[in-house]
């Protein structure tokens, strides 16, 4: 079954700190690639996406994730948080081009200023 | 409007009745979805339509929900005959056309059901 694990599920760092969030999918195809993002009372925003290329992707906010094809592997990184990073992160998965997203359960993360 | 639109923001209804929950995408977006979030979980998918049309209805869990879309604009989720385990907050997005493009979603419809 086609399935996204984030491996942790609260996260809490002091601000400068290094950032790696896990992501892993299981195989069911040719994939499309995203990491989300929710703020406190906001809605879910993208943060990066991947799609083909470069497996190295930028997003905003100084975020970048690397896909990693042989170890179904998406992680989300940043070299240095700040307290408004404080969210949670979701990552999903569309499969075969398929129109629905399938998201991993979520990562909170509270930045300590 | 800019975004997703979706109303009502909350919605508390008692157990047993019937609710509509609306979602007004971005203009000339094809495609729309409706996920359901429960606390300290991911978005679930509920159902997706291109156009007017539902394309995958695989992730309605019974036969009490239902959507429609049927000028292929707004959508309205249905359930019907509301229980306790239906209380969740009901995500919409939308996109330019299905796979291989962001979606964009709304606020959410917060669901009661007491």
């Amino acid at each position: 079954a086609q399935s996204v694990s984030q491996h942790n599920h609260h996260v809490i760092l002091s601000e400068a700190a290094s950032l790696e969030l896990g992501c892993n999918y299981s195989y069911g195809g040719t994939v499309n690639l995203f990491w989300y993002v929710q703020y406190p009372g906001q809605h879910l925003q993208l943060l990066l996406k991947y799609f083909s290329g470069d497996p190295l992707v930028k997003g905003i906010k100084g975020f970048e994730a690397e896909f990693i094809k042989s170890k179904f592997s998406f992680n989300l990184r940043k070299p240095s948080v700040q307290w408004s990073d404080t969210a949670e992160y979701f990552c999903a998965v569309n499969y075969n081009q398929g129109g629905k997203l399938i998201f991993g359960q979520g990562t909170e993360l509270s930045v300590k200023p | 409007g800019a975004g997703v639109s979706q109303t009502p923001s909350n919605k508390v209804t008692e157990k047993g009745k019937y609710v509509e929950l609306r979602c007004d995408p971005i203009s000339g977006h094809t495609a729309l979805y409706w996920y359901r979030q429960s606390l300290g979980q991911g978005p679930e998918f509920l159902i997706y339509f291109q156009g007017t049309g539902a394309a995958d209805d695989s992730g309605l869990p019974n036969d009490r929900f239902f959507a429609v879309r049927p000028e292929g604009s707004v959508s309205t989720l249905k359930i019907q005959r509301t229980e306790r385990g239906d209380s969740a907050v009901y995500l919409c997005a939308s996109s330019l056309r299905q796979g291989g493009t962001e979606a964009f979603f709304g606020q959410g419809t917060r669901l009661t059901v007491v």
